[in-house]
């Protein structure tokens, strides 16, 4: 079944860690994108990926870096400068940029 | 970028009945997107509804656009537990990305 997957569904980090949540889609999507959800909230778009080896900054990319090696993949790495990561983290796809976004079923981060 | 702002925050109703929610928006859009999330989980695409369209339906949904007044309602026929969820309005423009509002939290009571 072709669909988009995040894993670990939970993660923690220790103080000055930094963590890398991944997502993988076999979905043939060329757009990924990630996004955070606090509680009672929408979603905050951190990053999105139009094409393999390139990506763009989203709202609140600060202390988030990402990478698209792979057209599959697009890991999302929540570095130490990212000073309130406790959140739940979305990953999604689509085939175009203005085309429904497929969803994962989230990473949920706290801190220790 | 665009945003879409979901009324109302929340909405409780019997099973059975019909719920309507609705979606602000502020500049023009080429189309808007609606999903449900349910607690805990990814989200889902409902519908999404082309400026040039007035409504739309699928299943027990139906979506209406009225881009004069930049706006747009989903309506859920004969609801059941299982709609239970947080819906979200997703209005896109040209180029922008989607940008999803806090949504409507909908409970459907048995």
């Amino acid at each position: 079944d072709g669909g988009i997957t995040q894993s670990p569904k939970y993660l923690f980090r220790k103080e000055g860690q930094n963590v890398t949540l991944s997502c993988e889609q076999n979905l043939n999507h060329d757009a990924m994108y990630w996004y955070r959800q606090d509680p009672g909230q929408g979603l905050r778009l951190i990053y999105y990926s139009q094409i393999v080896n390139d990506f763009q900054k989203g709202d609140i990319a600060e202390g988030y870096s990402v990478s698209r090696e792979k057209k599959e993949s697009f890991p999302l790495t929540v570095t130490s400068a990212q000073k309130n990561p406790t959140a739940f983290y979305l990953c999604a796809s689509s085939f175009a940029r203005k085309q429904p976004q497929h969803f994962g079923d989230g990473t949920r981060l706290s801190i220790l | 970028s665009q945003q879409g702002e979901e009324d109302p925050q929340a909405l409780s109703i019997q099973e059975g009945e019909n719920a309507t929610m609705n979606c602000s928006y502020k500049t023009s859009i080429n189309n808007l997107q609606w999903y449900r999330q349910n607690s805990g989980r990814g989200l889902v695409h409902l519908i999404l509804i082309r400026s040039n369209e007035r409504e739309k339906h699928s299943g027990r949904l139906r979506v209406t656009l009225d881009t004069s007044k930049k706006s747009s309602s989903l309506l859920i026929t004969a609801s059941r537990a299982a709609d239970t969820a947080s819906y979200f309005c997703g209005p896109q423009g040209g180029s922008e990305k989607l940008v999803f509002g806090k949504g409507t939290k909908l409970t459907v009571n048995p």
